[in-house]
Formats: C-alpha cells, structure tokens, sequence
C-alpha cells in the first residue's frame, strides 16, 4: 500500500533560518505530489503541487519543493522562514482517485 | 464563489446523539472528500465520492455514513456519536481527477461528552 512519511513531526526555528522539511513516499509509478499548509485555526491550502516536467516547483510564499525521483522524495524548502509560516505542513501523493497523507510537521516559528 | 462551506463550525454533543455534518461545494467538482483530523494522526479518510449516488469508504468508516444525492451536497452522519469521534472533521473537493488540487471546508470541531 501507498504511505507518505513526513520525517519531522516538530521544527522550531528562528526567523530568517532556512526550513526543508522531508517528505517519502513509496509508491513505484506515476505520482503526483502535494504540499499543504494548514494555518493555526484555519483549513488546508495548497502550497505547491507537482505533476510533471521541472522537478524543483515553485508555490506561494517562497516555497518551493523538489522532486527527486530515485529517493521517492519531494522536500519543501524555504531559504528564509517568518514568524507569519508558523503553520502545520502535510505532504500529500496521489493514489487512483484519492490522496495519501503524511502525518503532517509542525512548524513553530520564534520572531 | 464560497468554495466548500462546511456547517456547524463547533459541535458539542452528548455520547448516543446523532447529527449530520454538512459539506456542500459551489464549484461543480464531481469528487468529494470527508477527513478526521486528530492531532498528530494527520488526516484520515473517512468516506468519499466520485460523483452524485456513488460513495465509498475511506481508512476510517466506522460510525459513520454518507449520501451523495446531488453533486454540490456530501453529509456526513454521525448516529451514535461516541468520545472517540471528537475531532475536527473537514470536508474537500477536487474536480474530476484526483491529481488535481483539493480545496478543503473550514473545518467542524466536534466534542462528544
């Protein structure tokens, strides 16, 4: 069965430090990726999604993902976090008509 | 355009009473979703549709039900409500594949006492 493994459960950072939180998966063909941002109180967003072509997406805020095929890996990536990217992040893999999620990582940021 | 409008958004409800959660979606996507989500458990699929008279059980069914008679409206029913189902629930759609992008509800937190 298709699993999602989101190897950070809690990141504290400082503002202006760089994230990358990890994201496995393992499934041997055709994905599609997804990276979700859930702010405190508030509903999933899309942050960034990949599907095909430039493995190094580009979503909102600064983020930005890659995906790299032979480690089943797409970590998100931001070069400068803000106390405003406080948040809970939940990787995501497709899977026929319905999505796989990781567990989701916490990202407490200190102004 | 409201997107995924999800009612109530608080719920307390005694154990053994019964309620409906409701899940209705203005942007005609034929694939809806329903997800639990407890702390540090992520999301898990309850139950969800391909389109109107089709569902289908996700990860998590037990204790609940479902009915997809139009497109736009997906509840969720709760009939025997039991402490083990507090928790935020969120309804989601996504147009007709799903590899596409889901938009998500803003979320029912149900507490049963």
């Amino acid at each position: 069965a298709q699993s999602v493994s989101q190897h950070n459960h809690h990141v504290i950072l400082s503002e202006a430090a760089s994230l990358e939180l990890g994201c496995n998966y393992s499934y041997g063909g055709t994905v599609n990726l997804f990276w979700y941002v859930q702010y405190p109180g508030q509903h999933l967003q899309l942050l960034l999604k990949y599907f095909s072509g430039d493995p190094l997406v580009k979503g909102i805020k600064g983020f930005e993902a890659e995906f790299i095929k032979s480690k089943f890996s797409f970590n998100l990536r931001k070069p400068s976090v803000q106390w405003s990217d406080t948040a809970e992040y939940f990787c995501a893999v497709n899977n026929q008509r319905k999505l796989i999620w990781g567990l989701g990582t916490s990202l407490a940021v200190n102004p | 355009n409201a997107g995924v409008t999800q009612t109530p958004k608080f719920r307390i409800l005694k154990i053994g009473q019964s309620m409906t959660l409701q899940c209705t979606q203005d942007m005609n996507h034929n694939y809806m979703y329903w997800y639990r989500q407890d702390p540090g458990m992520g999301l898990k699929l309850i139950y969800y549709s391909v389109g109107a008279g089709i569902t289908d059980k996700g990860e998590v069914p037990n204790g609940y039900n479902v009915s997809r008679s139009t497109t736009e409206d997906f509840p969720l029913r709760l009939e025997l409500a039991a402490p083990s189902q507090t928790s935020v629930y969120f309804c989601a759609s996504n147009p007709d594949r799903a590899n596409t992008e889901a938009f998500f509800g803003q979320g029912t937190r149900l507490t049963v006492v």
